[in-house]
């Protein structure tokens, strides 16, 4: 299994500023993924972490909006650019232990944009 | 592509009455599923999941789900449902070799009556 803590849990921030949310890992894992869940909605990929190479980006999410960074095979950052109240969601840190196996997630940061 | 569909998007159950969430998959592979349940302002915790084998599998607080292949369905089912049961369930496919990559149904809500 795999504990993440993710921080902040929560924030409050100004449209247009940037918030950066940190993913960390209570051990080495390959794969990093970070998800968004709109308000009322499900979960939707936005991009996978790789550890010593860029993040790969799902479909309708791009790196100058939500660049992401991974230093090491514990640690992630996903940083939400330039927001605006349709950012407001709850951002997901997601981890594998191994291929084909089950996820872990962590708790999740609240993001509200005002 | 791949896709997850849960036709319920909200369920209302009397305590002690059983309970069957539906759900089903589009995968092109032998898919690896799961069901995630999220409690308000809470991350998700795996209930259980299916990798190979019995198709019937047993998971946590008493809930089991069942893999057809011929419906490529994985319906969720608890027998007798308790109050603190009410929360989105969540169906999930994983993507093979992927290393953990999920691609999530719509969630069901899930009611509890007295």
């Amino acid at each position: 299994s795999a504990v993440i803590s993710q921080k902040p849990s929560r924030d409050i921030c100004q449209r247009g500023t940037s918030l950066t949310i940190q993913c960390q890992v209570d051990s080495q894992v390959t794969m990093m993924f970070w998800y968004r869940q709109q308000p009322g909605q499900s979960l939707t990929l936005i991009a996978t972490a790789n550890q010593g190479s860029e993040a790969t980006y799902e479909s309708g999410f791009v790196i100058d909006k939500f660049p992401i960074s991974r230093p090491n095979l514990t640690f992630s950052t996903l940083t939400v650019s330039n927001m605006s109240p349709e950012d407001s969601s709850i951002y997901l840190c997601s981890v594998a232990v191994g291929t084909n196996t089950e996820a872990f997630f962590g708790q999740g940061t609240r993001l509200t944009v005002v | 592509a791949q896709s997850v569909t849960q036709p319920d998007i909200h369920i209302t159950v009397s305590e002690g009455a059983s309970l069957e969430l539906r759900c089903n998959y589009s995968y092109g592979a032998t898919p690896y599923l799961f069901w995630y349940v999220q409690s308000p302002g809470q991350g998700l915790q795996l209930l259980l999941k299916y990798f190979s084998g019995d198709t019937l599998v047993q998971g946590i607080k008493g809930f089991e789900a069942e893999f057809k292949r011929s419906q490529s369905s994985f319906n969720l089912r608890k027998p007798s449902v308790h109050w603190s049961d009410a929360a989105e369930y969540f169906c999930a496919v994983g993507l093979y070799n992927q290393g953990g990559k999920l691609i999530f149904g719509q969630g069901t809500e899930l009611s509890v009556k007295p």
